[in-house]
């Protein structure tokens, strides 16, 4: 079936350090795939989404590239905030339902 | 902005109890989910409903599971007899329509946080 496969964490930061959020997917046929990020706190938000190969998400000063051939879609950041902790959650919408990683908490220090 | 919310946010029961957890999707929505989330593990389909129906769900979704929609805008998550491994973090989300070759945005509420004791 369908599955996704993210880095773990935690992951620490200093503020204005690159951040990359490596993801990659299993699926048949053409699925979406999206970024949902978690504040403390807070219900799961749809950071950014790529509904088609070499499509690119981004919000917010992040990006997600969709990567048919090695079946990735790395999350990044060139300059992480302090308000960007959170959790991260790399998404896949296929046949089936919304097929989450196992998030990643990011947490950017001052 | 328009929203979907649920309550409460943390519920705490003793095994073999009822719970309903409620949600109240955006209003023009269509479609209604409900997903979990058990501490330090990913989270995971439940349900989907459609035109007052199931019209998905998962092996996690047995029998001590129903979903309902009371009246025009809530959407409830029952458990008959709650068990110690249902204890989790319950998220509903609410989308205006799906399809296999559009996916449209789910909206996730804040979650409640079900506690069996």
């Amino acid at each position: 079936g369908d599955s996704v496969t993210q880095m773990e964490g935690p992951v620490t930061l200093s503020e204005e350090a690159f951040l990359t959020i490596n993801c990659t997917y299993t699926a048949t046929g053409y699925p979406s795939l999206f970024w949902y990020v978690q504040y403390p706190g807070e219900g799961l938000q749809l950071l950014l989404k790529a509904t088609k190969a070499d499509d690119k998400g981004s919000n917010k000063g992040f990006e997600a590239t969709y990567r048919k051939e090695t079946t990735s879609f790395h999350l990044e950041k060139g300059s992480v905030q302090v308000s960007d902790s959170a959790v991260y959650f790399c998404v896949l919408s296929g046949n089936t339902p919304l097929v989450f990683g196992k998030g990643t908490r990011l947490s950017v220090i001052a | 902005e328009p929203e979907v919310t649920q309550t409460p946010s943390h519920q705490v029961t003793q095994m073999g109890q009822e719970v309903i957890l409620r949600c109240v999707p955006i209003s023009n929505h269509l479609y209604f989910y409900w997903y979990r989330q058990i501490l330090g593990q990913k989270v995971e389909f439940l349900v989907s409903f459609y035109n007052n129906e199931i019209s998905e769900k998962s092996e996690i979704f047995d029998d001590q599971f129903s979903v309902e929609r009371p009246d025009g805008s809530n959407f409830t998550l029952k458990i008959r007899s709650t068990k110690l491994e249902d204890s989790a973090m319950y998220f509903c989300a609410s989308s205006e329509a799906i399809s296999q070759r559009v996916s449209y945005e789910q909206y996730f509420g804040p979650g409640t946080r079900l506690t069996v004791t």
